[in-house]
Order: C-alpha cells, then sequence, then structure tokens
C-alpha cells in the first residue's frame, strides 16, 4: 500500500526566517508530486508539481521553491517567510496527470 | 484560462433533506476530467467522485455527479444529508489532454453544514 508522510505536522516560524518543509511517499515508483497551499479560510491552491526527479514546475509564485532530490521525495523551502505564508500545506501524488490526487496529512505553518 | 466556480460558499442543510452543491468551469481542453473531493475538520481532502464521461451518472457513497459538457457543469447531488456529511466540499478540474501539464484546479470550496 502506498503512504504518503509529511513533516513536520506544525510548525510556527518567524517572519525572515527559513523553512523546509517535507514529503515521502512510499510503496509507489515515480508518482507525480504536487505541494499545495491551503490559506486559513481559503481554497486550495497548486504550488508546484514534478513529473520525474529533478524536475519541478512552478505553477504559482509565492516566494517558495520546491525540490525532488530522489523519486520518492518532495521538499518545499524558502529562505524567508512572509506573514503570507502562514497556511495548511498539502504534499499529494498520483499515478499520471489528471487521475486521482492522494494528499498528505498536511503541515500547519504559522509565521509570526 | 481554466476555471471552476462554486456558487455557494455556504450550505447549511438540515439531516435528511436532499443536497445539491453547484459546480460549471471553463476550459479549452475537449477533454476535462472532473472531480469532487472533501475535506472533513482537520482532515487532508479525499477523493469523493470523479468523471469525464460526459452524460454519465457516478456514484460513490451516496453522492452522485454527472458531468453534463454542454452546460460545463458537474453539480455534487445527495438525496438525503446526513450529520458527518458536514465537511468542506471542492470540485476540481484537470485536463486528459495533457497540454496543461499536471495541473489540478481547485473550486474555492462549499462548505456543508448539516443540521439535526
Amino acid at each position: 500500500a502506498q503512504t504518503i508522510h509529511q513533516w513536520p505536522v506544525a510548525e510556527i516560524k518567524a517572519v525572515g526566517s527559513p523553512l523546509s518543509l517535507g514529503c515521502t511517499i512510499k510503496g509507489k515508483s515515480s508518482p507525480n508530486l504536487y505541494w499545495y497551499w491551503q490559506a486559513t479560510g481559503g481554497t486550495l491552491q497548486q504550488l508546484f508539481y514534478s513529473i520525474t526527479v529533478g524536475q519541478v514546475e512552478s505553477v504559482v509564485q509565492l516566494n517558495l521553491s520546491a525540490s525532488r532530490p530522489k523519486d520518492d521525495q518532495f521538499i518545499l523551502s524558502t529562505e524567508k517567510l512572509l506573514l503570507s505564508h502562514s497556511g495548511f500545506y498539502l504534499c499529494a501524488w498520483s499515478l499520471d496527470r489528471a487521475t486521482e490526487v492522494f494528499f498528505g496529512k498536511g503541515t500547519r505553518l504559522t509565521v509570526v | 484560462g481554466d476555471s471552476v466556480t462554486q456558487t455557494e460558499g455556504l450550505v447549511t442543510l438540515t439531516e435528511g433533506l436532499p443536497v445539491m452543491l453547484n459546480c460549471t468551469y471553463q476550459t479549452i481542453y475537449s477533454n476535462p476530467f472532473l472531480f469532487w473531493y472533501v475535506q472533513h475538520l482537520n482532515e487532508s481532502p479525499r477523493l469523493l467522485l470523479k468523471s469525464f464521461t460526459d452524460n454519465k451518472r457516478t456514484e460513490h457513497q451516496g453522492f452522485h455527479a454527472t458531468l453534463h459538457k454542454s452546460s460545463s457543469s458537474f453539480h455534487l447531488q445527495k438525496s438525503s444529508a446526513q450529520l458527518s456529511d458536514s465537511a468542506l466540499y471542492y470540485c476540481a478540474l484537470s485536463d486528459l489532454g495533457g497540454s496543461s501539464g499536471n495541473k489540478l484546479i481547485f473550486g474555492i470550496g462549499t462548505l456543508l453544514s448539516v443540521k439535526p
């Protein structure tokens, strides 16, 4: 069975500090990987997607970056957090484009 | 560009009444793939329904929806609301044709609140 693990579960960070959120998918080789962001009370917004190791496409510019260093790992990061980065970050995977997307449990980020 | 419209931000119903959540979409692609995701409080979204076949009803867990390409709609329905149906419901669109990459576009979501 496929499992998706996100870390950390929650973070409280200061404005201007760096951030690194991680996600691993086990039980599926070469999945499509995604980062989504959900502002408090807001909709789901796709940030990045990756169809293979080392390749990441940006969907929305939010002063964040993403990397896929391994087939099963997806990292979201920034060197300087903004207040507007607060929200719920979800990692997700799918077998192929347009098929069901499976979400991780998410990381709740509060920037103070 | 592609977009998904959910006209109701909040729907409040009494248990036992029928549910209808609206979803319309805009896309230039001829093979849109439509989804309904449900997100319960403090949980991640999970897939409820999906369809890419025109005029074919799809059902799951008492909910159903039919993709109508003629009206660009994929409304979610249920005959009788239950308290446990209270959640945030997202309609989403993707493109089977592939040229839009791996975008999954979500509507703003409809919060369904079912009261006793």
